[in-house]
């Protein structure tokens, strides 16, 4: 199985700041990572797909970079609606695979 | 739009079979492939396999001998059973359509989740 292992686990950070979270596979997995958003109690919403194309109704101030077996998820300038967990998957070999997931949390 | 809803009890007793019901709604499930993931409680997601309309299926090794995903094309609905749960079978389940293909592949939309708890 390739294991996608993120960090931070958590951040803290205000409202207008720039977070990047990074995504690291075990694996070369090419571009083949897609970035969710999940709320509490609520399903996994995808950003970014194929690791930079971002995905229709999401807002450009997300954004994703990189290839082979390290990726990373930016956000340019932080909104209130933004704090949530941010996972990466990767959809290159079975079994798809998650990362545990980043916190991203009010200072 | 296309939306998802899981069914299911919510409790499963330990050896027995846990099944769970997709329905989708405003849109076919012909020509789809479709996914259950679960996430125990505080944790990551776990893909657990996914089923073509035709009926193909691809499962999780870790959870292969245990999985069951079965489609009925005339109702609408894929389907999970997953046998001789046990309390690390604990968590909320979902289903999901994929979208794209190959590397433009990523899950949506998503249902909203049912919490299945495994206890006796």
């Amino acid at each position: 199985d390739i294991q996608m292992t993120q960090s931070p686990s958590s951040v803290s950070a205000s409202v207008g700041d720039r977070v990047t979270i990074t995504c690291r596979a075990s694996q070369d997995t090419s571009n083949w990572l897609v970035w969710y958003q999940q709320k509490p109690g609520k399903a996994p919403k995808p950003l970014i797909y194929a690791a930079s194309s971002l995905q229709s109704g999401v807002p450009s101030r997300f954004s994703g970079s990189g290839s082979g077996t390290e990726f990373t998820l930016t956000i340019s300038c932080l909104q209130p609606d933004d704090f949530a967990t941010y996972s990466c998957q990767q959809v290159r070999s079975f079994p798809y695979t998650f990362g545990q997931g980043t916190k991203v949390e009010i200072k | 739009q296309v939306q998802l809803q899981e069914s299911g009890p919510g409790l499963v007793k330990p050896s027995e079979t846990l099944s769970l019901t997709c329905t989708v709604s405003g849109g076919s499930i012909n020509s789809y492939y479709w996914s259950w993931i679960r996430q125990p409680p505080g944790k990551g997601l776990e893909w657990i396999g996914w089923i073509y309309s035709s009926g193909i299926t691809n499962y999780n090794p870790s959870l292969k001998s245990r999985v069951t995903i079965s489609v009925d094309t005339s109702k609408n609905q894929f389907s999970l059973r997953l046998g001789s749960v046990t309390a690390a079978d604990t968590a909320v389940y979902y289903c999901a359509r994929h979208i794209g293909a190959a590397g433009t592949l990523r899950f949506d939309p998503w249902g909203q989740g049912t919490l299945v708890t495994v206890s006796s």
